[in-house]
């Protein structure tokens, strides 16, 4: 079964410039998962979707990042305009009906 | 303040040594469960807890959730180079919460 899939792998940019990640969850799972992790510390949830809703955008800096799942399977998430602080691991992750989650390996993205 | 506070941070081990990290929290907690991460790769999960004073084992891993089910503990006997990685524990508390992880490095 493939697992969680994320592209790009890296992205360096500068600031203020835009960015984008795209996830394809496992097939079948309706609950998808964006998270931020900064080096040194655990994965913190930005958004999560439950098909294309919204369950859970409490943590996402809405100012700057937006997240959409159009079709229920596959999301984007985009920065704009990005910060130096944004520079981390991006990490997709996906379940069925809520049990255990799987991760993707991540985006690392670099703000210059 | 973190919800999950997680120690040691860093710990640096020769292969075949033991070694315990530890997860605490003032809040009580209906599950708790540990992942391990390898560099550039996304978390994977070990084990989920849910019993107050649960041991659960994996190979040479052992996990052990406190009695009161604030706290947890994993242990590692004989520790091998492909332990090597950051572990995390974490909870659904609403959502599922991460502490800042145990980063191991086992030497061969």
């Amino acid at each position: 079964e493939a697992g969680v899939a994320q592209s790009p792998r890296y992205k360096i940019i500068e600031k203020r410039q835009s960015v984008a990640f795209w996830c394809n969850p496992i097939s079948g799972h309706a609950t998808l998962y964006w998270y931020q992790q900064i080096l040194g510390q655990g994965p913190k949830l930005l958004i999560q979707f439950q098909n294309n809703g919204v369950v859970d955008d409490s943590q996402l800096p809405k100012d700057r990042f937006s997240a959409e799942r159009l079709k229920g399977v596959d999301s984007t998430l985009k920065i704009q305009p990005a910060k130096l602080e944004d520079s981390a691991v991006y990490l997709c992750a996906s379940s069925f009906r809520g049990n255990e989650q799987f991760f993707g390996p991540g985006t690392r993205l670099t703000v210059l | 303040t973190q919800l999950l506070e997680q120690s040691p941070q860093f710990l640096s081990i020769q292969e075949g040594e033991n070694l315990t990290v530890y997860c605490n929290s003032s809040s009580v907690f209906s599950s708790l469960q540990w992942y391990r991460q390898e560099p550039g790769e996304g978390p994977v999960l070990l084990v989920t807890v849910v019993t107050g004073g649960e041991v659960k084992k994996l190979k040479r891993l052992t996990f052990q959730f406190g009695d009161a089910r604030k706290d947890s503990s994993l242990h590692i006997t004989a520790a091998q180079p492909g332990d090597t990685g950051l572990y995390l524990c974490g909870t659904s508390y609403g959502k599922l919460t991460f502490g800042q992880g145990t980063i191991l490095t086992v030497h061969p």
